[in-house]
């Protein structure tokens, strides 16, 4: 079974452009969830989408952005870049929600650099 | 007060050692356990899963819990060189509203 998929792995971007990152959950998932992650913060939790809608929401501005298609893929856009941007940007996705399934599988993550 | 706790290391030790990660945490809203491992340039993996209170055994890995002392353990036995990673604690409320709550994760090396 493959696993989470994230595209691009790598990307140079300069402040004030948009990003947009590409998840494609393990086959059977409903949930997809997005963290971002830096050495100063850890990995913090953006928001997470299921069945097309976004359930919850981090402490992000509104710049950070997401969606969810009805194959369960998941993108997220970051508008108007600025250089505290820069992070591994995490996909998970789980099977659903509620008890029981709480576990995530992460996929290798999105190293976004902001120049 | 951070919600969760965990000292970053790095936390060198010799193959075979017994290792012991912890985690603190403040909100006593959290039920479920979780801890990951992260190899470099890679996601994270569910290394144990936990609900509660309590020990959980997996191999050469216990993950306890003791809600009363807001405190979460992971111990490794016999431990291997390809322990050597970032390992990190997740904690989630009932409900998952607010999704996972990350410890900002300990670097562990094994000394061969």
């Amino acid at each position: 079974k493959a696993g989470v998929t994230q595209t691009p792995r790598y990307l140079i971007k300069t402040r004030g452009q948009q990003v947009t990152l590409s998840c494609s959950p393990i086959s059977g998932h409903r949930s997809v969830s997005w963290y971002q992650q830096t050495p100063g913060q850890g990995l913090q939790f953006l928001f997470e989408y299921f069945s097309e809608t976004q359930r919850n929401k981090g402490n992000f501005p509104g710049r950070f952005s997401g969606r969810q298609f009805s194959n369960s893929r998941s993108e997220m856009n970051v508008s108007t870049l600025e250089l505290g941007d820069s992070a591994l940007y995490l996909c998970a996705s789980s099977w659903g929600r509620g008890v029981g399934n709480e576990k995530l599988f992460f996929g290798s993550g999105t190293q976004l650099s902001v120049l | 007060q951070k919600e969760v706790e965990q000292d970053p290391g790095p936390l060198s030790v010799p193959e075979g050692a017994i290792v012991s990660l912890n985690c603190t945490y403040s909100n006593s809203a959290f039920q479920y356990f979780m801890w990951y491992r992260q190899y470099s340039r890679k996601g994270p993996e569910l290394l144990m899963y936990t609900y509660s209170s309590g020990n959980k055994e997996d191999g050469r890995f216990t993950a306890q819990v003791d809600k009363s002392s807001k405190y979460i353990s992971l111990f490794i036995r016999d431990s291997q060189p390809s322990d050597s990673a970032t390992y990190l604690c997740a904690l989630m409320a009932g409900g998952g509203a607010d999704g996972l709550t990350f410890g900002k994760g300990t670097h562990l090396i094994i000394q061969p």
